[in-house]
């Protein structure tokens, strides 16, 4: 059965600074790799997603993704971090047409 | 705006009762997924149509909770006898054919259980 871990429930990073939010995965076959966010009282936003081709993926807002296979990963990056960023950050794959998220991610950014 | 609507944005009802949540997708999307998300956890998938057909329902979705996508177009989900823990927000997103295309999501329903 496919599945995905977000080891940490919050991430603290001062403003300015880069960002990781991690992600690993475990599906049987090739796995399709996803990134939402959800600001306070809205509906989640895609940010970006793993196909296939380049491991490095480029999304909305700065943020990009490296898919590495061997270590079935796929975390959240960004060079320079805003105080606008701070949300609701989850994680899904999809492999089987159900599309299965993470328990998600509580980013704080420090001004 | 992502053109996925959910109707009602609230909803709050006794223990016992049963309760009808709609969602209308974006025209052109013939994949609906319904899930459900409580505080502090991400969505939990509870079923997905492709068109009008049932594709999955998750097994821990007990015989309470029903849905149902007549002519591929808008669908509801029933929640019979609701029980305090169904409190949660309940999520409807849509997309294309294949399994490698983003989710629009709604703004969901919240429902509460008194």
């Amino acid at each position: 059965a496919q599945s995905v871990a977000q080891p940490e429930d919050q991430v603290n990073v001062a403003e300015g600074n880069p960002l990781t939010v991690k992600c690993t995965y475990s599906v049987s076959g090739n796995p399709y790799l996803f990134w939402y966010v959800q600001y306070p009282n809205r509906g989640l936003q895609f940010l970006l997603k793993y196909i296939t081709g380049d491991n490095l993926v480029k999304g909305s807002y700065g943020f990009e993704a490296e898919f590495n296979k061997s270590q079935t990963s796929f975390h959240l990056k960004k060079p320079s971090a805003l105080v606008s960023d701070s949300a609701l950050y989850f994680c899904a794959v999809s492999a089987d047409d159900k599309i299965i998220f993470g328990k998600g991610t509580r980013l704080h950014i420090l001004p | 705006d992502t053109g996925v609507s959910q109707n009602p944005r609230h909803k709050i009802t006794k223990r016992g009762q049963n309760v009808t949540f709609r969602c209308d997708p974006i025209s052109e999307h013939n994949r609906l997924y319904w899930y459900r998300q409580t505080l502090g956890q991400g969505p939990e998938f509870l079923t997905y149509f492709q068109n009008e057909a049932q594709l999955e329902k998750s097994r821990l979705l007990s015989d309470r909770f029903s849905a149902e996508r007549p002519k591929g177009s808008f669908s509801t989900l029933e929640i019979q006898r609701t029980e305090q823990g169904d409190s949660a927000m309940y999520l409807c997103a849509t997309t294309g054919p294949q399994t490698n295309e983003k989710l629009f999501f709604g703004s969901g329903t919240q429902l509460s259980v008194l």
